[in-house]
């Protein structure tokens, strides 16, 4: 198993203000993921973290809006740049292990934008 | 795109009952996996199924992985107000271990 902790657990913030939100895990993890969830839907992947290079991003999604940085194989940070109401949601990071990908999430940020 | 389809989306059983969910995908997945979110909590891996025709069982809980990949089903037997929370299927393409599909979850009350 993979335990992951994230920071903030919460936060309110301003209209066309920035956060970051840091995941940090227990050993060295090749796989990372951020994730979105609005409250009763599904996941939906943000962008694949890699270490040592950019961060490659899903569809709808882009570098400017949420950059990343992963530095090293415990640890990545996501920043949601220039927020707006609608970046309201929260946001999870999750890690693979090598077979069987099982993924293991961390307890989440809950993001609000007033 | 790939699509995994679940149904139901809501379900309310009372407590004693059975329940199941259904995962169906577009196209042919390499592995099937079930995860359990609580309300207020996060995802949490449940099982993964890889054969064609695969059938495992925790407990009350019993996973089918279907002949042709394409879908999945989860069935609870005997509900307990412990089962209450979203169940997710979530499978990798064929040939694409890398990108999980999620399937928009079916979320499940147990009125005791």
């Amino acid at each position: 198993s993979a335990v992951i902790s994230q920071k903030p657990s919460r936060d309110i913030c301003q209209r066309g203000t920035s956060l970051t939100i840091q995941c940090q895990v227990d050993s060295q993890v090749t796989m990372m993921f951020w994730y979105r969830q609005q409250p009763g839907q599904s996941l939906t992947l943000i962008a694949t973290a890699n270490q040592g290079s950019e961060a490659t991003y899903e569809s709808g999604f882009v570098i400017d809006k949420f950059p990343i940085s992963r530095p090293n194989l415990t640890f990545s940070t996501l920043t949601v740049s220039n927020m707006s109401p609608e970046d309201s949601s929260i946001y999870l990071c999750s890690v693979v292990r090598d077979n069987p990908y099982e993924q293991y999430f961390g307890p989440g940020t809950r993001l609000t934008v007033t | 795109g790939q699509q995994v389809m679940q149904i139901p989306q809501y379900q309310h059983v009372q407590e004693g009952e059975d329940f199941t969910t259904y995962c169906n995908s577009s196209t042919t997945l390499s592995n099937i996996q079930w995860y359990k979110q609580r309300p207020g909590g996060h995802p949490v891996f449940l099982i993964q199924l890889v054969k064609s025709g695969e059938v495992k069982k925790q407990k009350r809980l019993t996973f089918q992985f279907g002949e042709a990949k394409k879908n999945s089903s989860l069935h609870i037997t005997a509900t307990q107000t412990t089962d209450v929370g979203t169940y997710f299927c979530a499978g990798y393409n064929a040939g694409n271990n890398r990108k999980l599909i999620w399937g928009l979850g079916t979320s499940l009350a147990v009125n005791p």
